[in-house]
């Protein structure tokens, strides 16, 4: 399958710094991505629609000045965490969907710890 | 809005048995089914997927059921192995416009083969 690289694997921060996460679709073209955030022990929620180009789309409920979203090219979105607080420690997910196939494939998670 | 309930929760056979995870979904414009394992500190991994123009594909030890009607789909895992263990999704999606990829995901089943 198509490979979705994100970085980095896992980050320590101190509480009110922010932090950025990188999604790349490394060999294919991705308009959309999609950033999903996932507790212990549970399933993945959906943040954002990420469409290269445009504002990205917010789900209910998350805060888009606190998770803030570029899409600059076809193979890169970011999702910064702004002024990160230890409740925003999670492990973020961002999945791309190949322009020409149309599925979506997902990155290897970033583990944000806020300290 | 989507919402995929999946059961088990949590599964635990023997070697060489076989697993079933069940799927049900609501909305009746989903069109695209896939099934996603998940390792420790990973993201998921797609590992079949199925549209609702099909009732049922196979790859290997793996096969995916879909019931339109019922809205049902279910995993089924023969021949299970040790490195089976893991958790795994069932996911739902209208593959249509910019919706495609945009999956909702069922609650996951934690499924552990014992050698």
């Amino acid at each position: 399958g198509a490979v979705v690289s994100q970085h980095p694997s896992w980050v320590i921060c101190k509480s009110g710094t922010s932090v950025k996460i990188e999604c790349r679709s490394l060999d294919f073209q991705a308009t959309t991505m999609f950033w999903y955030r996932q507790f212990p022990k549970q399933s993945l929620m959906l943040m954002a629609t990420s469409n290269e180009g445009s504002k990205a789309t917010y789900e209910q409920g998350v805060e888009k000045d606190k998770f803030l979203i570029n899409h600059a090219s076809l193979t890169l979105s970011t999702l910064t965490v702004t002024s990160a607080h230890p409740e925003d420690s999670s492990f973020y997910i961002c999945s791309a969907r190949n322009v020409g196939a149309g599925d979506a494939f997902f990155g290897q998670g970033t583990r944000l710890t806020v300290v | 809005g989507e919402n995929v309930e999946q059961h088990p929760s949590t599964l635990s056979v023997q070697e060489g048995d076989s697993a079933v995870i069940k799927c049900t979904y609501s909305d009746s414009a989903s069109n695209y089914f896939p099934w996603y394992k998940q390792e420790l500190g990973k993201g998921p991994q797609l590992i079949i997927d199925i549209r609702s123009n099909v009732g049922e594909k196979k790859d290997q030890r793996i096969a995916v059921t879909l019931n339109k009607t019922a809205k049902h789909f279910s995993l089924h895992i023969t021949e299970t192995q040790p490195e089976d263990s893991a958790v795994y999704f069932c996911a739902a999606s209208n593959a249509g416009g910019t919706s495609y990829g945009k999956l909702t995901f069922g609650q996951g089943t934690i499924l552990t083969v014992h050698p």
